[in-house]
Formats: C-alpha cells, sequence, structure tokens
C-alpha cells in the first residue's frame, strides 16, 4: 500500500513559524491535499497541490516536489487556535480511470504560548 | 448550505452484532466516501461511491459493505462486529468524483464503540 509519512507530533510557539513535512510514493501521483482537524471535530480542506511549487493561501502556505515525492505545509504566525492535527493526502491511480486518496497518520501540532 | 450529515453520531453494539451508518452529502454533490478514523491508524479509506456506483474500495473485510441512493444519500453497513471496529466513521461528500478534485468535506462522524 501507499506510504504516507509525516511527524507524529510537533509543538511551536504563538507567532513562530512551523513547517509539517509529508512524504510519498510517487508512483501513479495525481495530487496532493492537506487538512486540519481540530480535536473532536471533522477534517476541514486546507490546500492542493498538483504541479511542483509554493501554492499561499493566508498564513498558510503548502510546497510540493513531485519528483522527491516531498510536500510541506508552512504556518507562518502560529496561532493558539492554529492547535491541530494536519492531515497530507495524496491522490493515486487506482486502476480502471480511477483515483483514491489515502491519507497520512497526520501531525499533531501544539501551539504553546 | 447544509453541511454533510451523519446519523446516529454515537453508538454502542456488542460484539456480532451489525450496524448501519447514514450520511447525506451536500445537496448537488455526487460522491460520497467513508473512513475509518482510529488513534493508531489514523484515516482509512473504506470505500467511495459515485451516482449509485461503487468507484473504490478500501483493504476492507467483506464484512463493511455500503451503498448509494439515487439521492446520493448513502449508507455503510458493518456485519458481525468485532471489538476492533470501534472507530470514528467519516462520510465526505464532494461535487465530483472525489479524488478528481480533492476537496472533501467531511460530516461530523458516528462514533462507534463495540463492547
Amino acid at each position: 500500500g501507499q506510504n504516507i509519512d509525516q511527524p507524529t507530533e510537533m509543538t511551536a510557539t504563538e507567532g513562530a513559524i512551523v513547517q509539517i513535512n509529508c512524504t510519498y510514493q510517487t508512483s501513479g501521483f495525481n495530487g496532493l491535499f492537506w487538512y486540519q482537524q481540530h480535536a473532536g471535530e471533522a477534517p476541514t480542506f486546507l490546500s492542493y497541490n498538483v504541479l511542483d511549487g509554493l501554492e499561499e493561501k493566508g498564513r498558510f502556505s503548502s510546497f510540493l516536489s513531485r519528483s522527491k515525492g516531498y510536500s510541506y505545509l508552512l504556518l507562518k504566525e502560529l496561532q493558539m487556535k492554529d492547535s491541530a492535527s494536519y492531515l497530507c493526502a495524496v491522490s493515486l491511480y487506482s486502476g480502471a480511470g480511477s483515483y483514491q486518496l489515502t491519507f497520512g497518520k497526520g501531525t499533531k501540532l501544539s501551539v504553546i504560548p | 448550505k447544509a453541511g454533510v450529515t451523519q446519523t446516529p453520531r454515537y453508538l454502542i453494539k456488542t460484539r456480532g452484532q451489525q450496524v448501519t451508518l447514514s450520511c447525506s452529502p451536500i445537496s448537488g454533490h455526487r460522491s460520497v466516501s467513508w473512513y475509518q478514523q482510529t488513534p493508531g491508524q489514523g484515516l482509512q479509506f473504506l470505500f467511495e461511491y459515485f451516482s449509485e456506483t461503487q468507484r473504490n474500495k478500501g483493504n476492507f473485510p467483506g464484512r463493511f459493505s455500503g451503498r448509494q441512493f439515487s439521492n446520493s444519500r448513502s449508507e455503510m453497513n458493518v456485519s458481525t462486529l468485532e471489538l476492533g471496529d470501534s472507530a470514528l466513521y467519516l462520510c465526505a461528500s464532494s461535487l465530483v468524483a472525489t479524488s478528481d478534485t480533492g476537496e472533501l468535506f467531511f460530516g461530523e462522524g458516528s462514533r462507534l464503540t463495540v463492547l
């Protein structure tokens, strides 16, 4: 199966910048997504990368390198409300013209004062 | 507009029983995917339905099944429940086939406890 690797936990200080990395196997790659999930809540969509490079959306940016099978989510000016799990998800070709979205186990980010 | 609605939100079953979970997608969304979320394994893909057809199925035993109705509402069923089936079951809807665009809208989930 697909291995999507991301750190289990990270801690960062309010106001700082944090980078959450994600690596994946590149075969059949069709796109990479980041989702945010607060404790006890549903995941919500953050970003989508299908081409190499950086996508910026406010305080959040996501980078993709398809040849390296690597992505990162960059969070700037951290706020306490950013404490959540961040899920990396990869769309892969699963045969017969269809694709499957597979999630990593998530990175639990704790923002401290 | 209303989000993805899952029912029931919480339920307790015993080993050997079966359970049916329901998901109503966002109006106009034709794709519904189901995921199992546990602390140890994260989000694991169960299956995806699009226009009443199963497009993809994850690596779960045949005890896990699902279907989608003509109004895009979906149900999943787990038969002969095992302790390891205790998890949060998340449903997600998408306007088109899920992995073509990737943006999933998740429901709050159904938390199943098997005793």
